[in-house]
């Protein structure tokens, strides 16, 4: 099956920086891809559609400010936690959708701890 | 988007059939029904997708009533690496810009 890859795995930032996370799809142009959050033991919760050469579409209650989605090219989207805090600690977890739409092709994750 | 409702846990032994069913039932017509495992701090991985009738893959398989009001995955013979969070997700991956929404899936224990 195709391929999406998430960069860095983990990565732990202290409070006030801004951390970006990196997300491919290895074998696959992408025209869309999507952003979730993980928290323990809860289910994943959709955070913005990210759509190549445009704006991100961002789900109610999520800081389009915040949280930063650029989606330059067919096989690269990326998310910028800005000025993180304890509270953005999380799972981040990137899918990309086929070009036929029929799947979703899920990355391996991104957590973020924030001191 | 349809609502599912799965139950939130479930147990089993090695070896057994383990049936999860999951209810939709505000699902539209061109909906599909799609499951997905997560182990624990991993993406979620594709399971198995249907429409209607019967679904059938090397891993498991997926019962669909003519109501489609809900759907029934079936894991044969589980083994302790099936252990993990099952999502069922209802969707129409070609015409709503195919956003799948979680609900809270079904932690499943498989004991030796």
């Amino acid at each position: 099956g195709a391929v999406v890859s998430q960069h860095p795995s983990r990565v732990i930032c202290k409070s006030g920086t801004s951390v970006k996370i990196e997300c491919r799809s290895l074998d696959f142009q992408a025209t869309t891809m999507f952003w979730y959050r993980q928290f323990p033991k809860k289910s994943l919760m959709l955070m913005a559609t990210s759509n190549e050469g445009s704006k991100a579409t961002y789900e109610q209650g999520v800081e389009k400010d915040k949280f930063l989605i650029n989606h330059a090219s067919l096989t690269l989207s990326t998310l910028t936690v800005t000025s993180a805090h304890p509270e953005d600690s999380s799972f981040y977890i990137c899918s990309a959708r086929d070009p036929t739409g029929a799947e979703q092709y899920f990355g391996p994750g991104t957590r973020l701890t924030v001191t | 988007l349809a609502k599912t409702t799965q139950p939130i846990s479930m147990d089993s032994y090695e070896g057994q059939e383990v049936n999860i069913t999951c209810s939709h039932n505000n699902i539209a017509t061109n909906d599909y029904i799609t499951w997905y495992q997560q182990f624990p701090s991993q993406g979620p991985r594709f399971i198995i997708q249907g429409y209607k009738t019967k679904v059938t893959n090397e891993v498991a398989s997926l019962f669909i009533p003519a109501d489609r009001k809900s759907s029934t995955l079936s894991l044969p013979r589980v083994s302790l690496s099936d252990t993990a969070v099952y999502y069922c997700l209802v969707g129409a991956h070609y015409n709503q810009g195919g956003k799948l929404i979680f609900g809270q899936g079904t932690e499943l224990s498989v004991k030796p």
